[in-house]
């Protein structure tokens, strides 16, 4: 069976760090891989979304990035946080063909203080 | 632009009580739409799927109805229970180049003794 594992699951780091989450894949191969954004008590905004290894597109402007090394590690990075990076940090990843069910890892909370 | 817009955005019921949530979607072409239930804390995890084709599905206690003319579908909780209280997301994927999800703000549910 496949399994979606993120860590850290929860971070504190002050304005200006940089940050590296990381989000690895089990149990399928060259799967899609997604990086969402959850701000409390809204929904989810996608960030950025890989079809394979070295290919990343992002949805929208902003203070992270991805990376996709491995066929399935998918990593989000700054170079320094601010405070509107705050929120709720979740990977997911779906098929290539087939159902287009995307399938959630545990999340990662993130506060920027 | 695709939308997905859900109410109410938060719902308080007793236990054992029934409820409805509301989803209303822009998206054009459509290919399928999904609820998700999301713990606090958590990622999302699928309830159930359905197609254009598709009026009612159902998953245990949870009934999903889609009515693709108007654009709209509903999750219908019977006889709830404290685990129930979670965020509900509507999702709508088009039949469009990546297939990308359209995620709706959520409802989240409390259900108390």
């Amino acid at each position: 069976s496949q399994t979606i594992h993120q860590w850290p699951a929860t971070l504190v780091q002050p304005v200006g760090s940089p940050l590296s989450l990381e989000c690895t894949v089990e149990g399928t191969s060259n799967p899609n891989l997604y990086w969402y954004r959850q701000a409390a008590g809204r929904g989810l905004q996608l960030l950025f979304y890989s079809v394979g290894i070295g290919q990343i597109s992002s949805e929208v402007p902003q203070n992270l990035s991805a990376s996709r090394p491995q066929d399935r590690q998918f990593i989000l990075s700054s170079k320094k946080l601010l405070l509107s990076d705050s929120g709720f940090y979740l990977c997911a990843w779906s098929r290539t063909s087939g159902s287009n069910e995307q399938f959630f890892g545990p999340g990662t909370r993130l506060t920027v203080l | 632009k695709n939308q997905v817009e859900q109410s109410p955005q938060s719902l308080i019921i007793l236990e054992g009580k029934n409820c409805t949530l509301q989803c209303n979607y822009t998206v054009s072409p459509f290919s399928n739409l999904r609820w998700y239930k999301q713990d606090t804390g958590r990622g999302p995890v699928s309830l159930t799927i359905m197609t254009f084709s598709e009026n009612t599905k159902s998953n245990g206690r949870y009934t999903a109805t889609l009515d693709a003319d108007t654009k709209q579908s509903s999750l219908h909780i019977t006889a709830s229970q404290l685990s129930d209280s979670a965020s509900y997301i509507c999702v709508v994927t088009g039949r469009n180049a990546g297939n990308m999800l359209t995620f709706g703000g959520g409802t989240r549910l409390m259900v108390k003794p």
